[in-house]
């Protein structure tokens, strides 16, 4: 069965470094999600992604985060220069397209800044 | 603001009883419901979707969304112990953006 995979599993680092999250979706969906949830807390969104750009971003998606499709495959969020209380669950999501709102999670991958 | 309301839990069950979990949210133009089940430590798991009133079955899950009240529950048939987990509520609007509750912790006890 398809599905998301996402690297690193868990990522260490320092404040005000830069990270970058790695996901591939399923080779066939055309929607591309990115949310992260903070330990104990909601699942959160933070972006979505289709036909290239961004299609919808929160309040929490601010100028320190980027997304990017780099090629075919894979989906990416950067993070600029790290805070303390970015240290959370990403999870990237994907969905088939327009009208098939049910959207598949990646296992996600443990950002912890220090 | 969009909000997802559930009962944080836990909620305790004997093995093979019905597990009923509850999610009201307060958007009266919400179109999608859905149901995840979260293990601790992992990714939310997509179980049921339901888009319409009534009731939805699969397996042993079931699905009831009532829009009128605003309300959508997931009954778990048969509980057993790999069930335990936190059940995640989300809904969407015109958007296809889920806004998520905080979930439901659900304990089945051997």
């Amino acid at each position: 069965e398809p599905e998301v995979t996402q690297t690193p599993s868990h990522q260490v680092t320092q404040m005000g470094q830069e990270v970058i999250l790695r996901c591939v979706p399923i080779s066939n969906h055309l929607y591309f999600y990115w949310y992260r949830q903070i330990l104990g807390q909601k699942v959160e969104f933070l972006v979505s992604f289709y036909n290239n750009e961004i299609s919808e971003k929160s309040e929490i998606f601010d100028d320190q985060f980027s997304v990017e499709r780099p090629d075919g495959s894979n989906f990416t969020l950067k993070i600029r220069s790290t805070k303390l209380e970015d240290s959370a669950m990403y999870f990237c999501a994907s969905s088939e397209g327009q009208g098939v709102v049910e959207q598949y999670f990646g296992p996600g991958t443990r950002l912890t800044v220090t | 603001q969009k909000e997802v309301e559930q009962n944080s839990g836990p909620l305790s069950v004997p093995e093979g009883a019905i597990a009923s979990l509850n999610c009201t949210y307060s958007d009266r133009g919400s179109q999608s419901f859905f149901w995840y089940r979260q293990y601790s430590g992992k990714s939310p798991e997509l179980i049921m979707s339901i888009y319409s009133n009534g009731d939805k079955e699969d397996g042993r899950f079931t699905a009831q969304l009532n829009k009128a009240s605003q309300y959508v529950s997931l009954l778990i048939r048969d509980s057993q112990p790999s069930d335990s987990a936190t059940y995640l509520c989300a809904v969407t609007g015109g958007s296809y953006i889920p806004t998520f509750g905080r979930g439901t912790s659900l304990i089945v006890h051997p």
